[in-house]
């Protein structure tokens, strides 16, 4: 059953600074993995798609990274600003019954990054 | 503006009572979702339609009902027989091909009084 973590469940940082969030997955056959931001109390807003054969994409401050074969996805936010606060969650696209595909999420990174 | 309409915003619902929340897309994707979201947890399968007419369970069904009449629509339907209902709502959609991207609506928060 495919599971996903997201490291660290908080975080709390400076504004400026470069940051890490991590996501790691348990079953290595997934069809893609996608980022989202959710602010509090609103929907999810896509950041970054990954396809499985793809190693990386970028979107101005935002990076992230795929290694299918370790499970791991990291996204990392370059000179992190106050809008950056925000709850950040990874989702992998994985085969369902009957043919079908899903979204599996972790339970999300909240971020804060004081002035 | 292309995107997913759910309403209302929020929504209060008495003992006993059954209570449809709404799920609009004009994307024209043929694949929509429902999750459940609950404090401190990832969001969960409720039920999911790759076409017109067709739907399936997801991971977390039992309580919940759904209809597909329409393309643009997904109404998802919270009956009595759901325990604990009391949560956040969301409705998403995608092309069905493996590599798609999702989009998501702003949610709907259901709370039990």
């Amino acid at each position: 059953k495919q599971e996903v973590t997201q490291i660290p469940a908080a975080l709390s940082v400076p504004e400026g600074e470069n940051l890490v969030l991590n996501c790691s997955f348990t079953d290595s056959a997934i069809y893609n993995l996608q980022w989202f931001r959710q602010d509090p109390g609103k929907g999810l807003t896509s950041l970054l798609l990954i396809q499985s054969s793809q190693r990386e994409q970028t979107s101005g401050r935002l990076n992230a990274s795929l290694d299918k074969s370790s499970g791991r996805s990291t996204l990392y936010i370059a000179a992190s600003q106050p809008g950056d606060s925000a709850t950040y969650l990874c989702a992998v696209i994985t085969w369902f019954s009957g043919g079908y595909n899903k979204l599996i999420f972790g339970a999300g990174t909240r971020l804060a990054v004081h002035p | 503006d292309g995107g997913i309409t759910q309403s209302p915003k929020y929504l209060f619902r008495k003992e006993g009572q059954n209570v449809t929340l709404s799920c609009e897309q004009n994307l024209n994707h043929d694949a929509m979702y429902w999750y459940r979201q609950d404090p401190g947890q990832g969001l969960r399968l409720i039920y999911y339609s790759q076409i017109v007419n067709d739907f399936q369970k997801g991971d977390i069904a039992e309580g919940y009902s759904v209809s597909r009449e329409k393309k643009e629509s997904f109404p998802l339907t919270v009956t009595s027989a759901q325990k604990n209902p009391t949560a956040f709502y969301l409705c998403a959609s995608r092309v069905p091909g493996q590599g798609a991207e999702a989009f998501f609506g702003q949610g709907t928060r259901l709370t039990v009084v």
